[in-house]
């Protein structure tokens, strides 16, 4: 079955600098690639995503590129902000067979150090 | 409702003790989702409904575990005779359809003592 792996497990930036999460996935026909932000105790929120026929989907200071060629995706938040320490899960599904379940990484904690 | 809502929030169960954890998705969504989440970990697939009809239940950990959505709406988890290893944040998902946005509700903490 599909399998997502996410690197790195955690990530401390300074305010201000960018950080970068990648994503490997296994199942070359997933073709959607969401991305989630979860905060303490909360519930996961979508923050962007991408469809395999776009290489790469921006929006402010996020954006993440995909490379369907070697099956892995990134998220990229530029001038990172206090407010943006969560943890961050990728996830991939495909739709083929009405499945369309998310399968999702391990997540990434990431901590912004003001 | 705005949003996807379980119910209840915190559960504290007895091992051995069976337990319901309740998902009202939003009105319109044919999809759902029910994910397990464990401390520190991703959200692990568990069953997919489309409408009433469950169509993958891969993911359920063991025949303790069964779920439905008899009406195409609400949906209900149901783990029988639960054990520790249960212990977890039992996550529901709902969406307009495969492919979309799924948008999470806050979780049912299961705890089993």
């Amino acid at each position: 079955g599909e399998n997502v792996e996410q690197h790195p497990s955690t990530l401390s930036v300074q305010e201000g600098d960018s950080a970068v999460i990648k994503c490997t996935y296994s199942d070359s026909a997933s073709n959607y690639f969401p991305w989630y932000k979860q905060e303490l105790g909360k519930r996961p929120q979508l923050i962007i995503d991408i469809r395999s026929n776009v290489g790469e989907k921006k929006d402010q200071r996020i954006a993440v590129t995909l490379n369907k060629t070697a099956k892995h995706f990134s998220l990229h938040i530029t001038e990172t902000q206090p407010e943006d320490s969560a943890v961050y899960f990728c996830a991939a599904s495909k739709a083929k067979g009405n499945t369309g379940k998310l399968i999702f990484g391990q997540g990434t904690t990431l901590q912004v150090k003001p | 409702g705005a949003g996807v809502s379980q119910s209840p929030r915190y559960k504290v169960a007895k091992r051995g003790q069976d337990v319901a954890l309740r998902c009202d998705p939003i009105s319109g969504h044919v999809s759902l989702f029910w994910y397990q989440q464990a401390l520190g970990q991703g959200p692990e697939f568990l069953t997919y409904f489309q409408n009433e009809a469950q169509l993958d239940k891969s993911g359920l950990p063991s025949d303790r575990f069964f779920a439905e959505r008899p009406e195409g709406s609400v949906s209900t988890l149901k783990i029988q005779r639960t054990q520790q290893e249960d212990s977890a944040v039992y996550l529901c998902a709902s969406s307009l359809g495969p492919n979309t946005e799924a948008f999470f509700g806050q979780g049912t903490r299961l705890t089993v003592v």
